[in-house]
């Protein structure tokens, strides 16, 4: 099975502010990568697909980049709406797995 | 607008079984392959199974292989998760989700609770 280390597994940031959040495959997966937001409550939605590319409807402040195993999500200008908790997912071979989490507050 | 509703959720004792299902609706269901992702309290997600446009084709972790039994019908625009031998650990928030490769649309979840 593919291993999904995800990290931090959780971040404190300003309004404003700039966030990183990466995705490390145990094997490459071919940017076979997406990135969920689940809010507290709510189920998971989708914001980034095949690595870079971002969801319908979502905000242009998302984006994703990376390749082989190396996967990172960044927020630009963080507003209030995103505090949630984001999680990786590879789905370049079954069983498909999840990254543990990272949970994002504000400062 | 793509909706997915789940059902069937509930406490069923360990060993017993239960059936959810998902209504889907504002999308050709048949042209997606389909997926049951689960969501243990205060815990990550994990995939539980995926099905075929056709049915013909199924996948599993090798945590549920043998216990749940993904299945579909196109014509009543559904889906389903029979899961037998439930365990404590199979407690969790069942949510059907439509899988064009990554999952892209979700339903509100379905509580399961196996405890006696």
């Amino acid at each position: 099975d593919i291993r999904m280390t995800q990290s931090p597994a959780s971040l404190s940031a300003s309004l404003g502010e700039t966030v990183n959040i990466e995705c490390l495959a145990s094997e490459d997966i071919y940017s076979d990568l997406a990135w969920y937001q689940q809010k507290p409550g709510k189920s998971p939605q989708l914001l980034i697909y095949n690595a870079n590319s971002l969801q319908n409807g979502v905000p242009s402040r998302f984006s994703g980049s990376g390749s082989g195993t190396q996967y990172s999500l960044k927020i630009n200008s963080l507003q209030s709406e995103d505090v949630a908790t984001y999680f990786c997912q590879q789905y370049n071979n079954y069983p498909y797995t999840f990254g543990a989490g990272t949970k994002l507050e504000l400062k | 607008e793509v909706q997915l509703v789940e059902s069937g959720g509930g406490l069923v004792q360990p060993g017993r079984s239960l059936k959810l299902s998902c209504a889907a609706s504002g999308f050709t269901f048949s042209n997606y392959y389909m997926a049951w992702v689960r969501q243990a309290p205060k815990k990550g997600l994990e995939w539980v199974a995926t099905i075929s446009t056709s049915g013909s084709r199924t996948y599993y972790p090798d945590s549920v292989k043998g216990r749940f039994t993904i299945s579909r019908d196109n014509a009543k625009s559904s889906l389903y998760l029979q899961m037998n031998s439930l365990k404590s650990e199979d407690t969790a928030t069942y949510y059907c989700a439509r899988q064009p490769y990554y999952f892209d649309y979700w339903g509100q979840g379905v509580m399961v609770t196996v405890s006696s």
